[in-house]
């Protein structure tokens, strides 16, 4: 089975600050990846699809890039509303979704 | 509006059985392959289970393997989770999430899980 590590765990920055997370997968996944936003109490909300491709209505700070085994989630300006846990999420084969551990993103 | 709505979570004893539902509304029910998403209290999310939008093809995490059943009902749009001896360890939220993948020529290829339903908490304990 596909591993996702993804990483920091957690972190913190201001607002305005730019927010880098990476996820790694244990073999080439191409850029079957998908990054998701969760508030606390509240459903997962897909952000970001193969890779790199921004889902409909989610602002343009968020962004992603990558494929093969390396991958790059960016908040460009952090903003207050920000606050939440990030998971990658690996869809190269099936059985599929294997998630990341979560990045939870917190305001200094 | 395109809309998930996961029933029937709640208390149950170790070895016992609990029957989740999903019901779907605002889109094609049938033309979508199917999800269920658990979080443990405090944890990440965790895949269990997949089902094509015909329910020939169906995928479930090991942690689940034989003990959990999908099945989807395309007349009635909805999803259903039969969950049979339900541990400690089965305690969560579980959500149900639209597939955005495909089957094609009898093969299925998963793709991002674009909708969620608002979860139903499990919780297994005496």
């Amino acid at each position: 089975d596909i591993q996702m590590t993804q990483s920091p765990s957690s972190l913190s920055a201001s607002v305005g600050d730019r927010v880098t997370i990476t996820c790694q997968a244990s073999q080439d996944i191409s850029n079957y990846l998908n990054w998701y936003q969760q508030k606390p109490g509240k459903a997962p909300k897909l952000l970001i699809y193969d890779a790199s491709n921004l889902e409909t209505g989610v602002p343009s700070r968020f962004s992603g890039s990558g494929s093969g085994t390396d991958f790059t989630f960016t908040i460009s300006s952090l903003q207050p509303e920000d606050i939440a846990t990030y998971y990658c999420q690996q869809y190269d084969n099936l059985p599929t979704g294997t998630f990341g551990q979560g990045t939870k993103v917190e305001i200094k | 509006e395109v809309q998930l709505v996961e029933s029937g979570g709640g208390l149950v004893q170790p070895g016992g059985s609990l029957r989740l539902s999903c019901a779907a509304s605002g889109f094609t029910f049938s033309s979508y392959e199917m999800n269920w998403v658990r979080q443990a209290p405090g944890k990440g999310l965790e895949w269990v289970s997949y089902i094509s939008s015909s329910g020939s093809t169906i995928y479930y995490a090991d942690s689940v393997k034989g003990r959990f059943t999908i099945s989807r009902d395309n007349a009635k749009n909805s999803l259903y989770l039969q969950m049979n001896s339900l541990r400690a360890e089965d305690t969560a939220v579980y959500y149900c999430a639209r597939d955005r993948g495909y089957c094609s020529g009898g093969s299925c290829f998963p793709g991002a899980f674009d909708i969620w339903g608002q979860g139903t908490m499990v919780t297994v304990s005496s």
